[in-house]
């Protein structure tokens, strides 16, 4: 595998139910970063790690809860979600976090298509 | 509201000719810019890049221009080819400690018909 991989690419989910996405990057990256983009809407930065840390909480509701075992793999557990959260959730990684080209120059995963029933 | 905008959603441009993609901006404190490229189906992918020192920045095909007076600036695909149709993401960043945060546009979907 290269670049970014996300699984699963479609997720359906019941408001009650908790599932979890997963990402992994296979740059040699120090940053990873989760990503919402709704209908109509820009792209919206949930959360960045640096280097498994969490350095960013883009004011996201706890019903979302990321986790980054090591600097390759980073999750996005989802527990009593909303109809509002489906989305078009996407995972980014870069060199670092430490802003200028080696953090703002980012590799997308194909990312994962959130329906919420 | 929206730091960055791209007010057209689509452009349709013949093969071969310029197309331009704008954006504008409103945080003075931006001080690096990027333009991102999105086929159906798969994430964005970085396309070229430029910091707020510079006024140009060319990679083949593609320039991106800067105007900070006006707070704004585009892309540049000369000659337009097919292959060049997808989703066009501006993003911004402001510097210093924002560790990697990127604002985005809205997009523009780019058509380049043969």
């Amino acid at each position: 595998e290269t670049g970014v991989t996300q699984t699963p690419r479609h997720l359906v989910m019941g408001m009650t139910n908790k599932k979890s996405l997963k990402c992994e990057q296979h740059l040699g990256h120090n940053a990873m970063y989760w990503y919402k983009q709704s209908a109509k809407k820009p792209l919206e930065l949930m959360f960045v790690y640096s280097l498994e840390e969490r350095v960013e909480n883009n004011s996201v509701p706890s019903r979302f809860s990321p986790e980054c075992p090591n600097s390759s793999h980073l999750f996005l557990h989802l527990h009593t979600l909303q109809p509002e959260d489906s989305a078009l959730y996407l995972c980014a990684s870069s060199q670092d976090a430490m802003g200028g080209r080696r953090s703002y120059e980012q590799y997308f995963g194909p990312g994962t298509r959130l329906t919420v029933t | 509201d929206q730091q960055v905008k791209q007010n057209s959603p689509s452009l349709s441009v013949q093969e071969g000719r310029i197309s331009i993609l704008n954006c504008d901006y409103t945080n003075s404190m931006f001080d690096y810019f990027l333009w991102y490229k999105k086929y159906p189906a798969e994430g964005p992918t970085f396309l070229i890049s430029i910091s707020s020192i510079k006024d140009k920045n060319e990679d083949g095909r593609f320039t991106v221009f800067l105007n900070k007076s006006a707070k704004h600036l585009s892309l540049h695909i000369v000659p337009s080819q097919p292959g060049d149709s997808a989703v066009y993401f501006c993003a911004a960043s402001a510097g210093g400690g924002s560790q990697g945060n990127l604002i985005f546009g809205k997009g523009t979907k780019l058509s380049v018909k043969p």
